[in-house]
């Protein structure tokens, strides 16, 4: 079956813009989790959502950053007034996870590569 | 807060040796530990895992033990192959502790020569 899909694959902007990425879970799975992994770095957990909530928020680095997934399937995440720090890859992943402590394996998708210049 | 620590890369091994990539953790719970692999062009996958302490996790002809002991989880495999090339993630999810992410080490590049 199809897998976590991210877009775009590449996207390139200028310091000071606005972007959004975008993120398809694996159909039916209720977690979903957004990533970024700086270059020669392993991924930095950034934001988890239940549904269509945001359950955990607090690796987001600042508020520039935000996410949003209203009906519980498709995420998008939005950086505002973007700057050369922000470059990275931004991966998501999806599960089952239904809560509590038991661990649900995150499929990850393949990441959207965002270049500040 | 948690952490994961794992050897730098990169590392250069010939076909058909000995791998050994060491990884160690400090968590606030009762973590499950895991390692992802990244091959040239791809997603993260999962690679194998071990839920609780002295478990064995297994695939592809790697193995990890998760030592609680000495907080550890390094990645074995006996027989390398050049298939095998791609960047390794030791990672923990301390969902006890309060984490709902993983925590991911540096990743530890491996690349095997023919």
């Amino acid at each position: 079956g199809a897998g976590v899909s991210q877009t775009p694959s590449n996207k390139v902007t200028e310091k000071g813009k606005y972007v959004e990425l975008r993120c398809d879970p694996i159909s039916g799975h209720t977690a979903l989790y957004w990533y970024r992994q700086s270059l020669g770095q392993g991924p930095e957990f950034l934001i988890y959502f239940q549904g269509t909530g945001a359950a955990d928020d607090s690796g987001l680095p600042n508020d520039r950053f935000f996410a949003v997934r209203p009906e519980g399937s498709v995420s998008t995440l939005k950086i505002q007034r973007t700057e050369r720090g922000d470059s990275a890859v931004y991966l998501c992943a999806s599960s089952h996870r239904t809560g509590g402590n038991s661990y649900n394996e995150q499929f990850f998708g393949p990441g959207t590569r965002l270049t500040v210049l | 807060g948690d952490s994961v620590t794992q050897m730098e890369g990169p590392v250069t091994l010939s076909e058909e040796a000995f791998l050994t990539i060491n990884c160690t953790y400090t968590a606030t719970g009762y973590p499950s530990l895991f390692w992802y692999v990244q091959y040239p062009g791809e997603g993260l996958q999962l690679l194998l895992k071990a839920t609780k302490a002295d478990d064995k996790g297994s695939n592809k002809g790697f193995e990890a033990t998760y030592r609680k002991e000495t907080t550890s989880f390094h990645l074995e495999k006996g027989s390398v192959q050049v298939s095998d090339s791609a960047v390794y993630f030791c990672a923990l999810s301390d969902q006890g502790g309060g984490a709902d992410g993983l925590t991911f080490g540096k990743g530890t590049h491996l690349i095997i020569q023919p």
